[in-house]
């Protein structure tokens, strides 16, 4: 069956970095396009970024562009997403997300929480 | 980007009430919306895609219509595993956009 496992949260100052990973198993990973999405304590779903099957095409929330980086090994089938210059605002859980045909976010992982404090 | 506004924002329904919930695109999205289900620190679930196909394994007392800038979620029976957390979704355009949840309560 569909496996999304993140891993990579934790807590850190802001201003510093950290990056996500993904490990997908059990689909054609490099078939797919892949999305973060993330929610902070008590909020709501935001869409933080999506990449196409190949690694082609990326696509950024205006509140982390600049600033965030999604990228995939689909030799490894990996999901990454690299976060620099964090925020406090950023504080959340990440969820990793396979997109599917129909336009649907069909597969989640089980999130990663980031905590951005000083 | 594309603004999704739900209504209500929370609700409180009974066992086996039929409930609504409506979600509003601030310009028009064709069918490009989903429907997903959040139960507390759970991640969501899909129940709807292309406004009201019913995703493959969702109960089909879940509904969902709409097309343009107006879509509703309808479920036509409450059962107790039901109260949660109601999102809507938008793929119409990049950046994605969620509406910011209707929590349905007992």
């Amino acid at each position: 069956q569909v496996q999304l496992v993140e891993s990579g949260g934790g807590v850190v100052h802001p201003g510093r970095s950290l990056k996500l990973s993904c490990a997908a198993s059990g689909f054609t990973f490099s078939s797919y396009p892949m999305h973060w999405v993330r929610q902070a304590p008590g909020k709501g779903l935001e869409w933080v970024a999506a990449i196409s099957f190949d690694g082609s095409n990326k696509y950024y929330a205006d509140s982390v562009k600049g600033r965030f980086t999604i990228s995939r090994d689909n030799s490894k089938n990996q999901l990454y997403l690299q976060m620099n210059t964090l925020r406090v605002e950023d504080t959340a859980v990440y969820y990793c997300v396979r997109e599917r045909s129909g336009w649907k976010l069909d597969s989640w992982g089980q999130g990663t929480p980031v905590t951005v404090s000083s | 980007a594309i603004q999704l506004t739900q209504s209500p924002s929370s609700l409180s329904a009974s066992v086996g009430d039929r409930v609504t919930i409506t979600c509003r695109a601030s310009q028009g999205i064709r069918t490009a919306l989903a429907w997903y289900q959040q139960m507390p620190g759970k991640a969501p679930k899909v129940l709807i895609y292309d406004a009201s196909s019913l995703e493959g394994d969702m109960p089909s007392r879940f509904s969902g219509s709409g097309s343009g800038t107006e879509f509703t979620l309808t479920i036509s029976s409450l059962q107790p595993e039901d109260f949660a957390t109601y999102y809507c979704q938008q793929f119409n355009s990049y950046p994605i956009t969620f509406g910011q949840g209707t929590r349905l309560e007992i």
